[in-house]
């Protein structure tokens, strides 16, 4: 069975523009959760996905938003990028809501310049 | 607002035991031990989870003190594919994230 993957792995943009990644859960997984991980604040989380529906939130400004496909595939957009958004974006898949057990990606490198 | 305390790093010798401590003394009733890990350029891994009990699956086993405020991850025959960093978190069985703090570093040496 296929992981979950995400695309791009690698992203350079600069200040004030907007990103897009994407994350393909594993198949059958129906619940997709966002995190950056950066060296000084580890990993963080952004929010979870279900049924198309965002159930869980962390706590990170409106210009993190996201959105989950009837397929489950998810992508995240972050707006007006700044310096301090460069991180490490992953993706974690789930079968169900709030499970022990979640598969995370390999992650997008977004760097901020 | 720290909830474990782990060492920074570790090495270890490649087919030997890797103990990992980590300190919960804060640790609530409802709330779980979790151990995950973390290979450079790849997202984190979930090795293992206990509440009171040790644990042990394909991977590694957990000892958890009878008091809950601290436990041992254990891999068993330590190989060098095993050198990542290493989260101890303590989580609600119902809590819907995941935060990693700093974990530790292990490198498994030949």
């Amino acid at each position: 069975k296929a992981g979950v993957t995400q695309t791009p792995r690698y992203l350079i943009k600069t200040r004030g523009q907007q990103v897009t990644l994407s994350c393909s859960p594993i198949s059958g997984h129906r619940s997709v959760s966002w995190y950056q991980q950066t060296p000084g604040q580890g990993l963080q989380f952004l929010f979870e996905y279900f049924s198309e529906t965002q159930r869980n939130k962390g706590n990170f400004p409106g210009r993190f938003s996201g959105r989950q496909f009837s397929n489950s595939r998810s992508e995240m957009n972050v707006s007006t990028l700044e310096l301090g958004d460069s991180a490490l974006y992953l993706c974690a898949s789930s079968l169900r809501l709030a499970i022990n057990e979640q598969f995370f990606g390999p992650g997008t490198r977004l760097t901020v310049l | 607002d720290a909830k474990t305390t782990q060492p920074t790093s570790m090495d270890c010798a490649e087919g030997r035991a890797a103990n990992l401590p980590c300190n919960h003394s804060t640790i609530s009733g409802n709330e779980y031990v979790y151990w995950y890990r973390q290979i450079h350029s790849q997202g984190p891994q979930y090795i293992i989870h206990g509440l009171k009990n040790n644990e042990t699956n394909e991977m590694a086993s957990l000892i958890i003190t009878e008091d809950r405020k601290s436990s041992t991850l254990i891999l068993p025959h330590a190989t060098l594919r095993d050198t990542a960093v290493y989260y101890c978190i303590v989580r609600a069985f119902n809590d819907y994230k995941l935060s990693f703090g700093a974990g530790t570093t292990v490198t498994v040496r030949a």
